[in-house]
Order: C-alpha cells, then sequence, then structure tokens
C-alpha cells in the first residue's frame, strides 16, 4: 500500500499570503489528486492528475509535482479557505489517502 | 445538476449489517464507477472499493474484503454498499463519489 505523507500537518495563513501544501508518496505515483474538506461537510475535488483544476474552484490553487512528491498551492490565501486538505493517489491498489493538513485563518 | 443522495444515518447493534444507498442524478449513472469511501470521526479518509454500475465489476481495498458489499440498481441509478459483522470500528460516516461529485456521507454508529 502506497503512503502519502502530507506536510505540514496545521498551518495558518493570513489573507493573501500563499500557502504550499506538500504530499510525500513511498512509492512513485503516476498522478495526484486533492480534495478539500470543511467541517461537517463532504471532501470536495479541487485538482484532479496532478495539475487540473476541477470544475469551479477558483484559479488560485494549483497543483504539481512527479513520481514520489507533489504540492497543492493556494496563491493568495481567502478567509473560505480554511479546511482541511486531503492528497489522494489513484496509481496502485488500493488507493490512498494522506492524513490531511489542516489550513486555519490567521 | 449532479446530485448523489444517500440514505440516512443509522445506529446498528454490534454483530449486525446495515445497508446504505446512494441515489445518482444529473449525469448518466451506468458511465461512472461510484466509490465508497470511510471517514472514522475526526480522521482520515479509506477507500473501500468501487463499482462500475453498467456491468457490476467492483474493485476492493483488500482491507474491507469480506466486511462491504457493493451492489447497483440501474433502473433506479441507485448504488448500495452493506457492511457486515459490525463493529465500534466500524462507527464513521461512509461518503459515495463518482471523484468529481460527493454525496453528504452517513453517518454509522455501531452500539449497543
Amino acid at each position: 500500500e502506497i503512503v502519502l505523507t502530507q506536510s505540514p500537518t496545521t498551518t495558518a495563513a493570513s489573507p493573501g499570503e500563499k500557502v504550499t501544501i506538500t504530499c510525500l508518496a513511498s512509492s512513485s505515483v503516476s498522478n495526484m489528486y486533492w480534495y478539500q474538506q470543511k467541517s461537517g461537510a463532504s471532501p470536495k475535488l479541487l485538482i484532479y492528475s496532478t495539475s487540473s483544476l476541477a470544475s469551479g474552484v477558483p484559479d488560485r490553487f494549483s497543483g504539481s509535482g512527479s513520481g514520489t512528491s507533489y504540492s497543492l498551492t493556494i496563491n493568495t490565501m481567502e478567509a473560505e479557505d480554511a479546511a482541511t486538505y486531503y492528497c489522494q493517489q489513484w496509481s496502485s491498489n488500493p488507493n490512498t489517502f494522506g492524513a490531511g493538513t489542516k489550513l486555519e485563518l490567521k | 445538476q449532479v446530485k448523489l443522495l444517500q440514505s440516512g444515518a443509522a445506529l446498528v447493534k454490534p454483530g449486525a449489517s446495515v445497508k446504505m444507498s446512494c441515489k445518482a442524478s444529473g449525469y448518466t449513472f451506468t458511465d461512472y464507477w461510484v466509490s465508497w469511501v470511510k471517514q472514522s470521526h475526526g480522521k482520515s479518509l479509506e477507500w473501500i472499493g468501487e463499482i462500475y454500475p453498467n456491468s457490476g465489476a467492483t474493485n476492493f481495498n483488500e482491507k474491507f474484503k469480506g466486511k462491504a458489499t457493493l451492489t447497483v440498481d440501474k433502473s433506479t441509478s441507485t448504488a448500495y454498499m452493506e457492511l457486515s459483522r459490525l463493529t465500534s470500528e466500524d462507527s464513521a460516516i461512509y461518503y459515495c463519489t463518482t471523484t468529481d461529485y460527493w454525496g453528504q456521507g452517513v453517518m454509522v454508529t455501531v452500539s449497543s
């Protein structure tokens, strides 16, 4: 099973600040998915196939990476971005999620 | 628009089974895999398995083989997941998802 390690576990950002969340895979994967989950809500797809923006997602979100290292970037933090973010790999069965990164508003 | 409407919360006794539903609308149900994902309280997400409604083909996380059964009813565009031999470890929120879209989740509580 491929283990995804996210960092940081928790972080805080001020409005307008740039945020980067990293996801390291225990083995190489072909791409990465990123989800946002707000308290009490279902996860929401942000990024698919490493860098493609899901429908309706603001373009301040972007994804990049390859092999075992992937990242999600929020170019300019907004209050509504406070949430927990998860990476997911589909390259290997079982597909697995990272433990999550909690992003708070400073 | 696309919606995945899941059944309501369930309180079940240890050792029992529970079957939950996920009714799809707004897209061609038979064209997309439906996955099921477990989220234990305050924790991360676990992929249980997936089913392709057109054929009924399934793929499972080895951890959930024997625990989860996935089925579909194409006539009502509904996917089902049954969990058997429930223990406290099965208490969680369960989501159905097509990746792009997620149901609202079903909270399952296993308690005597």
